[in-house]
């Protein structure tokens, strides 16, 4: 089962900043946390992820809570392209542990 | 673009047919992923193969029958599927560390007559 919860869905005015949360109150101290999204007749795309540190790449930043309960990705300037289904994953950091998907949040981005 | 590489894009087919799908990926990982997704759900995972070995079956039907010949490659042999076998098959590969993302291929769309 999926560790984490998400909002079924979010609007975005295109340009805004989008934030999408993420609650993970189980969360071990082995387990990163993982974003991706899917673009409708795509696979999943992967983000970025983080284990205990705000992290920020090309695509998106991501803030951690300090607890580690709940995070949120950033998406800072949204375009059409950004509307897509995002996935908030936790996975363990040891081995080869598989993603486990959740329902995601379907964030629409709203010219 | 994806580095994984899915063929075929579409594919239908009978309840009593014979198919393969295939996963290809040059990125040198070491492990490899089914999942498969119905229309508006998320992904559900399937098989993973770590070095070329089954790792992981999720209680997958036996019509379903995945085959790793190489490190680069992942099959999925398909056999007396039913009607409720139609969905998105996606292939997934990462080097065997939790710090690694695993990257998606576009998946085939799977239709059974």
């Amino acid at each position: 089962d999926a560790k984490t919860t998400q909002p079924p869905s979010m609007d975005c005015a295109e340009g805004r900043a989008a934030n999408l949360p993420c609650n993970h109150s189980t969360i071990s101290g082995n387990e990163y946390v993982y974003w991706y999204r899917q673009i409708h007749s795509q696979g999943p795309q992967y983000i970025i992820h983080g284990l205990k540190n705000n992290e920020t790449n090309e695509m998106a930043s991501l803030i951690i809570t300090e607890d580690r309960k709940s995070s949120t990705l950033i998406l800072p300037h949204a375009t059409l392209r950004d509307t897509a289904v995002y996935y908030c994953i936790v996975r363990s950091r040891v081995g080869n542990t598989p993603l486990v998907f959740g329902k995601g949040t379907r964030l629409s981005v709203i010219a | 673009d994806t580095e994984v590489t899915q063929t075929p894009k579409h594919l239908v087919m009978g309840m009593t047919n014979k198919k393969s799908l295939k996963c290809e990926q040059h990125m040198g990982h070491r492990a490899m992923y089914w999942y498969k997704q119905k229309a508006k759900k998320p992904p559900e995972l399937m098989f993973v193969y770590s070095y070329e070995k089954l790792s992981i079956n999720e209680s997958v039907p036996s019509r379903f029958s995945p085959e790793c010949p190489n490190s680069s490659l992942l099959n999925l042999h398909l056999h007396a599927l039913q009607p409720e076998d139609s969905a998105l098959y996606l292939c997934a590969s990462s080097q065997l560390d939790g710090n690694q993302p695993q990257h998606f291929g576009d998946g085939t769309r799977l239709s059974i007559l």
